[in-house]
């Protein structure tokens, strides 16, 4: 079947330090690899993503880095700060159908960041 | 507003009653997807409509629950004789086409209660 799973539930850092956050994915037919922040009683948004045949991905303060032979996903965030607490989603895209591309949600991670 | 709004925020039914959440996407974007989180997890897809088409409904748990988009635009989605478990948040998102980024909405709060 399709999943997304997730090493750590919940990580704790401290404002300034970087963050790592960790997914394993099972679907090797995924094209893109997203990842989605959900702030408490907000929609999930969007960070940033990769493309399957890619490596690794830089943003503003965030870098993802795919896997394929491991089927891992990391997202790493600079300097942490306290806005960047949130739930973290791994996401895949696959197209399901035509000109139809659904996206897989993790479980997500807690990440708290501490002033 | 810029943003994908969805209403009601908050929504709370009797079992067995019939409820509507309707979902405002950003103009403009053809694609628009409904999602239901329950609490601790998250979202799973229900249904996707590319324009007034709906070209995916393989996450409907049921055959209560029921989406429409008759314009292209606003979309609602239904659920009829509602039962404790369809207790959840219910995103929308839309999108432009295929792209990854997908903006979500607060979505709605449903308690059956």
């Amino acid at each position: 079947g399709e999943s997304v799973g997730l090493h750590l539930p919940t990580l704790s850092v401290q404002e300034g330090d970087n963050s790592i956050i960790n997914c394993a994915y099972s679907n090797s037919a995924s094209d893109y690899f997203i990842w989605y922040k959900q702030e408490s009683g907000k929609g999930p948004q969007f960070i940033i993503d990769i493309r399957s045949n890619m490596d690794k991905r830089q943003g503003q303060r965030v870098t993802v880095l795919l896997n394929k032979t491991v089927k891992h996903l990391s997202l790493q965030i600079a300097a942490t700060q306290p806005g960047d607490s949130a739930v973290y989603f791994c996401v895949t895209r696959r197209r399901s159908g035509g000109s139809n591309y659904k996206l897989t949600f993790g479980k997500g991670t807690l990440l708290t960041v501490n002033p | 507003g810029a943003g994908v709004s969805q209403s009601p925020r908050y929504k709370v039914a009797k079992r067995g009653q019939d409820v509507a959440l309707r979902c405002d996407p950003i103009s403009g974007h053809v694609s628009l997807f409904w999602y239901q989180q329950a609490l601790g997890q998250g979202p799973e897809f229900l249904t996707y409509f590319q324009n007034e088409a709906q070209l995916d409904k393989s996450g409907l748990p049921s055959d209560r629950f029921f989406a429409e988009r008759p314009e292209g635009s606003v979309s609602t989605l239904k659920i009829q004789r509602t039962q404790q478990e369809d207790s959840a948040v219910y995103l929308c998102a839309s999108s432009l086409g295929r792209n990854t980024e997908a903006f979500f909405g607060q979505g709605t709060r449903l308690t059956v209660v």
